[in-house]
């Protein structure tokens, strides 16, 4: 099992341009999540999802936009990326009680 | 709405000495715990986790952490540290009734000196 894997692992945007960031997990998780970490902040949440065509919003969501087409992927969208949005960006899965699988991570910058 | 304080952001200690990383949560209400780590450049990785039962939690790499409902804390301890585990430790709570959303804790970074 790959476990949670997130493409790319680096992306550097310039202002305004636009990308997604993909996850896919493979242990057929009904939860799936994207986080984004800063120095000093933890992990904060962007988006959530509790099953195959469904999302939500968690802590910070301005900005981003997710979709959850198909139960192993999910997919991060910035359509207008800001100097705000560099940080390390990590997908998770879950199902019920097992805690949260984590991705490897995605570096952002946006100059 | 539920929150986690990890007090200490930085914990320096020597090799093979004991080592404690705190953790409290806000809420009194039943919650599931947690705690990861975060070696440089990598995702977060489960240590252990509380759900139910005892309250001494054990978990890979020689952790284990006690639950104290009644202080509604959840620390961290190894009794003899490694070189190897310094890196940042993430402390967790979800509540029982939206399990599936995790409140992460700011971290803590041990630093493991010989």
């Amino acid at each position: 099992n790959a476990g949670v894997t997130q493409t790319p692992k680096f992306r550097v945007l310039k202002t305004g341009q636009s990308m997604t960031l993909l996850c896919a997990q493979d242990m057929n998780h009904e939860y799936m999540y994207w986080y984004r970490q800063d120095p000093g902040m933890g992990l904060r949440l962007i988006h959530y999802s509790v099953g195959e065509g469904t999302t939500a919003k968690g802590e910070v969501p301005d900005g981003y936009n997710v979709s959850r087409l198909k139960k192993q992927n999910f997919l991060l969208g910035l359509e207008s990326a800001a100097p705000s949005q560099t940080s390390v960006y990590f997908c998770a899965s879950s199902s019920h009680r097992e805690g949260q699988f984590f991705g490897p991570g995605t570096r952002l910058t946006v100059l | 709405a539920q929150s986690v304080t990890q007090l200490d952001s930085q914990v320096p200690v020597f090799e093979e000495a004991p080592v404690e990383l705190r953790c409290n949560y806000s809420s009194s209400v039943s919650v599931y715990l947690f705690w990861y780590v975060q070696y440089p450049n990598q995702g977060l990785q489960l240590l252990l986790k509380y759900l139910s039962g005892s309250t001494l939690v054990k978990g890979i790499n020689g952790f284990e952490a006690e639950f104290n409902k009644s202080q509604t804390s959840f620390h961290l301890r190894k009794p003899s540290v490694h070189i190897s585990d310094t890196a940042e430790y993430f402390c967790a709570v979800s509540d029982m009734d939206s399990s599936y959303k995790l409140i992460f804790g700011s971290g803590t970074r041990l630093l493991v000196r010989p």
